[in-house]
């Protein structure tokens, strides 16, 4: 079975600032994508970014970076220059099982809080 | 391209009643998801449809819940009776063939409270 853990269930940055938000992940699948979603207070979820877990680079966005970690089994989000429209609730996800319509497995989000 | 579709937006119902939820996903994705997701948590999968067959719905509750998917479009969850742990928000999803590698675009869900 596979698992996403996101231990921090709040977070707090100045605007303009740079911050993380951790994702660890367990499969024993080598096959696998992982994937970023925003859902601001208005409840649509957004996907942000993918990692597959044969890229050899770490996947970019504009302004949101994937600090992907294999051996480790991490997956961070990385935000830069903070905006205040990043307030929201980011979730991790994890998808494996390529040979069929694959689901995907969510963590229980990161509550982001930018500061004025 | 127009997003997906869900109605309605919010809704509220005693426990026992039934209760239906249509979606409509973005036009030419093959692959819909059912995730409902309770307050501080993340999405569980319901029910996956890929054009119209059921590829997953091993966490779906069946002696309540049922979800349809005809022609391969436009699709309907129902729960009948509800209970008042259904209180959540029913997010449906779409992707263009499922690929693992695709993300998935979501509706703006319904927020379902049962009293």
């Amino acid at each position: 079975a596979q698992k996403i853990t996101q231990t921090q269930p709040g977070m707090f940055v100045q605007e303009k600032e740079a911050v993380t938000l951790d994702c660890t992940y367990d499969t024993s699948d080598p096959s696998y994508g992982l994937f970023w979603y925003k859902q601001p207070s208005s409840g649509e979820m957004i996907f942000l970014i993918y990692q597959g877990s044969y890229d050899q680079q770490n996947a970019t966005e504009g302004r949101y970076s994937l600090n992907f970690q294999k051996a480790r089994k991490s997956a961070n989000l990385v935000i830069s220059a903070s905006q205040l429209g990043d307030s929201a609730m980011y979730f991790c996800a994890m998808r494996v099982d390529n040979t069929n319509a694959g689901k995907s497995t969510f963590g229980d989000g990161t509550t982001l809080t930018v500061k004025p | 391209e127009a997003g997906v579709a869900q109605s309605p937006r919010y809704k509220i119902i005693e426990k026992r009643q039934s209760v239906a939820f249509w979606c409509n996903p973005i036009s030419g994705h093959a692959t819909l998801y059912w995730y409902q997701q309770i307050l501080g948590q993340g999405p569980k999968l319901l029910i996956q449809f890929q054009n119209n067959g059921v590829v997953d719905d091993s966490q779906l509750p069946k002696d309540r819940f049922s979800a349809e998917r005809l022609k391969g479009v436009d699709s309907t969850l129902k729960i009948q009776p509800a209970k008042l742990e259904d209180s959540a928000v029913y997010l449906c999803a779409s992707s263009y063939q499922g690929g693992f590698f695709e993300g998935y675009t979501f509706g703006s869900g319904t927020r379902l409270t049962v009293v």
